[in-house]
This record gives structure tokens, sequence and C-alpha cells, in this order.
């Protein structure tokens, strides 16, 4: 069964269109995580929330926000999508000791 | 001293082969290592992982080796398939709150059959 469930798979955007993206997890750890991966590239944190406290890469861009509603959900908001934000947006959680568990993905296109 | 160094970034192995990956790391303060196996269009699944008290741990045909004093570990893919065709990331973490990754570059790796 799916631990971490990532939801559009794929998501068109325009460019400056605000968009959503949305992740639950099924494990109700309190540490979850949104990466940004760009073809070829290993993933990049954006943030990560343990419990209700966010915490954001310092290289992060404050076009990307977070919400964490409750525990199981998470989403990743994107102000004003750039060309240069097309990528897969992974979401993670956290299981036994250490490991992180990672959703499908969801790719976003910026047209 | 956060970085974790992956070689090589692509690789091509016959099928039934050894498959050889290696990673290096900075910061002794790491003290679990994964790697993960990722397909086109799919997110990373957790392959193996190790823990810096052991030097080494198989899970059938995939076997962490790792070496505390130069700070590499690698990963061997006994017998090698197309099936496991895909990029692998090496990554390493350290005991805290939250354990955040630093995942190395990425190999690609295919197996001809």
């Amino acid at each position: 069964d799916a631990m971490v469930i990532q939801n559009p798979r794929y998501q068109v955007t325009q460019f400056g269109k605000p968009v959503t993206l949305s992740c639950s997890q099924t494990l109700n750890h309190n540490v979850m995580y949104w990466y940004q991966q760009k073809s070829s590239q290993a993933p990049k944190l954006l943030f990560h929330y343990y419990d209700k406290d966010f915490n954001n890469e310092a290289d992060t861009p404050d076009n990307f926000q977070s919400r964490r509603p409750n525990t199981s959900f998470c989403f990743l908001d994107i102000r004003s999508p750039g060309l240069g934000d097309a990528a897969m947006y992974l979401c993670a959680t956290q299981g036994p000791q250490e490991t992180q568990y990672f959703g499908p993905g969801t790719r976003l296109l910026v047209l | 001293q956060q970085q974790v160094k992956q070689s090589p970034q692509s690789l091509i192995v016959q099928k039934g082969g050894i498959s050889i990956i290696n990673c290096a790391y900075e910061n002794t303060a790491f003290d679990y290592f994964p790697w993960y196996q990722q397909f086109p269009g799919k997110g990373p699944a957790l392959l193996i992982a190790i823990r810096p008290d052991v030097s080494e741990k198989k899970e059938g045909r995939f076997t962490i080796s790792f070496n505390k004093s130069a700070k590499q570990f690698s990963l061997h893919i006994m017998d090698s398939q197309p099936g496991d065709s895909a990029t692998y990331f090496c990554a390493a973490s350290r005991a805290s709150g939250t354990y955040k990754y630093i995942f190395g570059t990425g190999t690609r790796l295919k197996v001809l059959a």
C-alpha cells in the first residue's frame, strides 16, 4: 500500500498562474519533506515540517510556500510559477529510523 | 563539508555482471547512508541502507560496503539484470529530529540484455 500519495501526478500551469500540489501520508509521521527534482539531477530539499514547525532551506525561493493543515496532509504552493520551476516535485515522510519514503511525484509543466 | 560525491555519472554493464557505484562524504557526523533507486517518472525508492557500525550489509543481490576511515561507501549489484536499469542515488544523514538527506549526484545504470 502506498505510504505517500501525491496528486495530481501531472500538472500543467501557465506562467505566473498559482498552482498547488498536494501530498498525503499514511504513516502518521510528524515529519514531511518537499523536494524539487529537475531532469538528471538529485532531489533538492525545498523545506520540511517537524509537526507544525516549518523549516525552509536557505536557498528555497520565496515563490514556494507550504501548508500543513494536519499530520497527514501537506501542500506545496507555487505562487507565480516561472519556466524554471518546471520539474518533478517529490513529497516524502519519515519511516522507521532515518528512512525517508517518497511519493510518486508530481510532474509540473509551465507553459 | 556537506557534500556527498558520487561516481560514476553513468554506467553500462552486461547482464549478469557486477555494477559498482561509489560515494564519498566529508562530514564525520553523518551516521546513516541509504541508497535509493529511481525509475523514470517515479519517486526514489529505498534500496538498502547502512550505519557506520558495520562494514558491509547485504540484501539479496545488493550489497553496501562501508569504509569509515576513508569516508566512502559503495553499492554493489551482483548478477545485474536489465530490470536494474535505473538511476541510483546515495545519500547521507545524521541523527537529529529530522533526518535531512544530503544526496549524491546520481548514477544512471544501464544493464544490457
